[in-house]
């Protein structure tokens, strides 16, 4: 079974520019989250999915990111204009939805640096 | 608000020891826990998963306990490797299919 996939792996921008990341989630898993991990920290929510409708979307800095899952499948983050303190790793999960057994997987990440 | 807490930060031991990780999270109604393992540049990869009704997990050399009414977990890792080296990560989840909250991981170091 394929795992979750994201690209670009790594991307390096300057202050201001945009930049945008992809995720596939595991085939059949309806639920597709984006989680921010800053250096030294761990992963922090910024956006959740349940096909296509957001769950919780309250942590994400809407004056500047984005993010959209069309047709309940892949998805993407975009940020715009990007800041020094974005610069992280973005980590895609995806889980499956009921069952009373709901384990996250996630994607390699994408390791952002903003200069 | 969920806060969940690991130590150590750091850990260094020796090849072939056994080691314990723990977690403690301040809200005691959460629907599982999980256990992951992050290598350097590496995405999360999921260890162990404990549902709020069990007390415990097993796979290979780890077990992880779970204590809900304390707020603590425990990682427990049998006879450590170098290949062992890693950072791991505690996770709560609230409630069924909810985001995951995190601690800031334990970075373990096996010396050969």
């Amino acid at each position: 079974e394929a795992g979750v996939a994201q690209s670009p792996r790594y991307k390096i921008i300057e202050k201001r520019q945009s930049v945008a990341f992809w995720c596939n989630p595991i085939s059949g898993h309806a639920t597709l989250y984006w989680y921010q991990q800053i250096l030294g920290q761990g992963p922090k929510l910024l956006i959740q999915f349940q096909n296509n409708g957001v769950v919780d979307d309250s942590q994400l800095p809407k004056d500047r990111f984005s993010a959209e899952r069309l047709k309940g499948v892949d998805s993407t983050l975009k940020i715009q204009p990007a800041k020094l303190e974005d610069s992280a790793v973005y980590l895609c999960a995806s889980s499956l939805d009921g069952g009373g057994f709901v384990e996250q997987f996630f994607g390699p990440g994408t390791r952002l640096t903003v200069l | 608000k969920q806060e969940v807490t690991q130590i150590p930060a750091a850990l260094s031991v020796p090849e072939g020891e056994n080691l314990v990780l723990n977690c403690s999270f301040t809200d005691s109604a959460i629907y599982n826990l999980q256990w992951f393992r992050q290598d350097p540049g590496k995405g999360l990869t999921s260890l162990l998963l404990i549902q709020s009704s069990q007390r415990e997990q097993t796979s290979g050399r780890l077990n992880a306990s779970l204590d809900k009414s304390s707020g603590r977990s425990t990682l427990y890792i049998a006879a450590s490797q170098p290949g062992d080296s890693a950072t791991y990560l505690c996770a709560v989840a609230p409630g069924e299919g909810t985001a995951l909250i995190f601690g800031k991981g334990t970075t373990l170091s096996v010396s050969s």
